[in-house]
């Protein structure tokens, strides 16, 4: 299993500013992955992180507002630049089990409201 | 401390026959509650819902039963069909705070 921190939990943030989200694992994983939960939304990828290599980023999403770091097996980091209203969501991490039964364990999640 | 579990991590379910997901919380202050599906390299899809003002919700061959006094939701998949299988997870929420995940059932659907 692998248990999963984000800081900050919440926050509040002014329209035009940024936000970088992190996320510690407890285990060395080689995937992990950028979610974010809209309001009343389903549960949306935004990219997968990989260490060594730059972000695969899902339809949609564009490295220069969702910049993503992986330094290492442990750790990354989401920033949500230049944001505006309609970032106001919940962004979690989540982690594949590299076990027999592909377990995907997910963050506490950071809610992000922007006014 | 794990809020949501899923405690069988896979199920395997002939065709045609019914799928049982089942899933516990801790949290007597949780009140909304969702299932999605997930297919291997894509994110989850949103599966169902329900609040904990209902103990029953269904739409079409899904339905998720809830058990409040025993912190115990389920999925009830009938019939079950190959393109069924998947990983689900549910995830718990206090109404306007962040949801909780399990860790998934991979249920394969055999034809």
């Amino acid at each position: 299993s692998a248990v999963i921190s984000q800081k900050p939990s919440r926050d509040i943030c002014q329209r035009g500013t940024s936000l970088t989200i992190q996320c510690q694992v407890d285990s060395q994983v080689t995937m992990m992955f950028w979610y974010r939960q809209q309001p009343g939304q389903s549960l949306t990828l935004i990219a997968t992180a990989n260490q060594g290599s730059e972000a695969t980023y899902e339809s949609g999403f564009v490295i220069d507002k969702f910049p993503i770091s992986r330094p290492n097996l442990t750790f990354s980091t989401l920033t949500v630049s230049n944001m505006s209203p309609e970032d106001s969501s919940i962004y979690l991490c989540s982690v594949d089990d590299i076990g027999e039964y592909n377990e995907q364990f997910f963050g506490p999640g950071t809610r992000l409201t922007v006014l | 401390d794990q809020q949501v579990k899923q405690n069988s991590p896979s199920l395997s379910v002939q065709e045609g026959r019914i799928s049982i997901l089942n899933c516990d919380y801790t949290n007597s202050m949780f009140d909304y509650f969702l299932w999605y599906k997930k297919y291997p390299a894509e994110g989850p899809t949103f599966l169902i819902s329900i609040s904990s003002i209902k103990d029953k919700n269904e739409d079409g061959r899904f339905t998720v039963f809830l058990n409040k006094s025993a912190k115990h939701l389920s999925l009830h998949i009938v019939p079950s069909q190959p393109g069924d299988s998947a990983v689900y997870f549910c995830a718990a929420s206090q109404t306007g705070n962040q949801f909780y995940f399990g860790t998934g059932t991979s249920l394969t659907v055999i034809p």
